[in-house]
């Protein structure tokens, strides 16, 4: 079975600046997707980036970029020039392709971006 | 804008009620799923339908009972509900072809509260 870990329950950053949210999983799978998804107070989760397990370029978009280390199956997300907007719950999600689909989440850490 | 819509947005139902969620997609999506959400804490996978067809069942207890009439439409009817079942409850959905890129597409929960 994976298993996601995110041993960060609760962070926070000053407006503008660039946090780094940490992600680890297990697996013995050797091809696979890796997502970050956010979920603000308003509460739908929303996808904020995605990675395939055998894509060697780490994933970005926009401000948010991946860390992606297979062999220590780590997952790191950067936020570059925090904003406001990106309070919310973040969870690292794993899912194994051409199977049921059946995507599994980390605990979560709650990123808060004072101002 | 959400493109996969959950009805209602709160429930608020008694021990011995019925009640029925209700989610929608128009994405051509053939993957749908239940999860349930309690606060401060990540997605837990309840069921998945892939082709109209129950794919997965997290040994759910049997008080919450799926149904997918056709591709576009999931429910999740509810009897006989306990307390501890108070959370949010997300729907999402997923393409189900070969090579995709397994991303879920959330809704944006029913509230529910059972008293």
């Amino acid at each position: 079975a994976q298993t996601v870990t995110q041993s960060q329950p609760e962070m926070s950053v000053q407006e503008a600046e660039t946090v780094t949210l940490s992600c680890t999983y297990d697996t013995s799978e050797s091809n696979y997707y890796l997502f970050w998804y956010k979920q603000p107070p308003s509460r739908q989760m929303i996808l904020v980036i995605r990675q395939e397990a055998y894509k060697q370029q780490n994933a970005t978009e926009n401000r948010f970029s991946v860390n992606f280390q297979k062999a220590a199956k780590s997952f790191s997300l950067k936020i570059s020039d925090s904003q406001l907007g990106d309070t919310a719950m973040y969870f690292c999600a794993f899912m194994k392709p051409g199977g049921l689909n059946d995507m599994r989440f980390g605990a979560g850490t709650r990123l808060t971006v004072k101002p | 804008d959400t493109e996969v819509t959950q009805t209602p947005k709160h429930l608020v139902m008694g021990m011995t009620n019925k009640k029925s969620l209700k989610c929608e997609q128009h994405m051509g999506h053939r993957a749908m799923y239940w999860y349930k959400q309690k606060a401060k804490k990540p997605p837990e996978l309840m069921f998945v339908y892939s082709y109209e067809k129950l794919s997965i069942n997290e040994s759910v207890p049997s008080r919450f009972s799926p149904e997918c009439p056709n591709s576009s439409l999931l429910n999740l009817h509810l009897h006989a509900l306990q307390p501890e079942d108070s959370a949010l409850y997300l729907c999402a959905s997923s393409h189900r072809l070969a090579g995709a890129s397994g991303e879920l597409f959330f809704g944006e929960g029913s509230r529910l509260t059972v008293l």
